[in-house]
């Protein structure tokens, strides 16, 4: 059942420790993709990556690293630098070309205590 | 700068309704367009995808059509139901190299039964 997995699925964070969250994906996708959603708000993007082993800045980079060592993986680790974590985090992902469509992830929901 | 707009941000309708969700953006060099579905608390579900050079797209109850040189689409929602009630988003795909989709903020439709 081909997709796009993220786990988990609630992640609770005291401040100043750093969280990694997983984005799988079995699609044979080129492109991934990180983005924020906060209550009212649209999608933020964080960081995307194009091709294994090379990944571009988002608006809204500070705070967060990602790595991208295997085409079906793009982990992205929030920072103890990121002021304000607490908020929806959604990976997607498609085939490396503008015509394709883009699918998502079910989404991490990210709370610091 | 490219732009999407999405208005209104919510709306309300008797069941039974059909009902358009319109979706606005300021540069006409895009590849295509993406009409999303997010449930709350969820991720983003792909409805359509019109490229280009199409006028529309149509998957049983939803039709999308776009208007690439006004810079203009719009989504119809034929006899609108309680389960159609969720966030509904547009994003383009910028003709500008390979990047990322550019999203509008959504517009909240809900079905009153």
């Amino acid at each position: 059942d081909g997709g796009i997995t993220q786990s988990p699925k609630y992640l609770f964070r005291k401040e100043g420790q750093n969280v990694t969250l997983s984005c799988e994906q079995n699609l044979n996708h080129d492109a991934m993709y990180w983005y924020r959603q906060d209550p009212g708000q649209g999608l933020r993007l964080i960081y995307y990556s194009q091709i294994v082993n090379d990944f571009q800045k988002g608006d809204i980079a500070e705070g967060y690293s990602v790595s991208r060592e295997k085409k079906e993986s793009f982990p992205l680790t929030v920072t103890s630098a990121q002021k304000n974590p607490t908020a929806f985090y959604l990976c997607a992902s498609r085939l490396n070309s503008p015509y394709n469509e883009q699918f998502f992830g079910p989404g991490t929901r990210l709370t610091v205590l | 700068k490219q732009e999407v707009t999405q208005i209104p941000a919510a709306l309300s309708v008797p069941e039974g309704e059909n009902l358009v969700l319109n979706c606005s953006f300021t540069d006409s060099a895009i590849y295509n367009l993406q009409w999303f579905r997010q449930d709350p608390g969820k991720g983003l579900t792909s409805l359509l995808l019109i490229q280009s050079s199409q006028r529309e797209q149509t998957s049983g109850r939803l039709n999308a059509s776009l208007d690439k040189s006004s810079g203009r689409s719009t989504l119809y929602i034929a006899a609108s139901q309680p389960g159609d009630s969720a966030t509904y988003l547009c994003a383009v795909s910028p003709r500008r190299g390979n990047t990322p989709l550019v999203f509008g903020k959504g517009t909240r439709l809900s079905v009153i039964a």
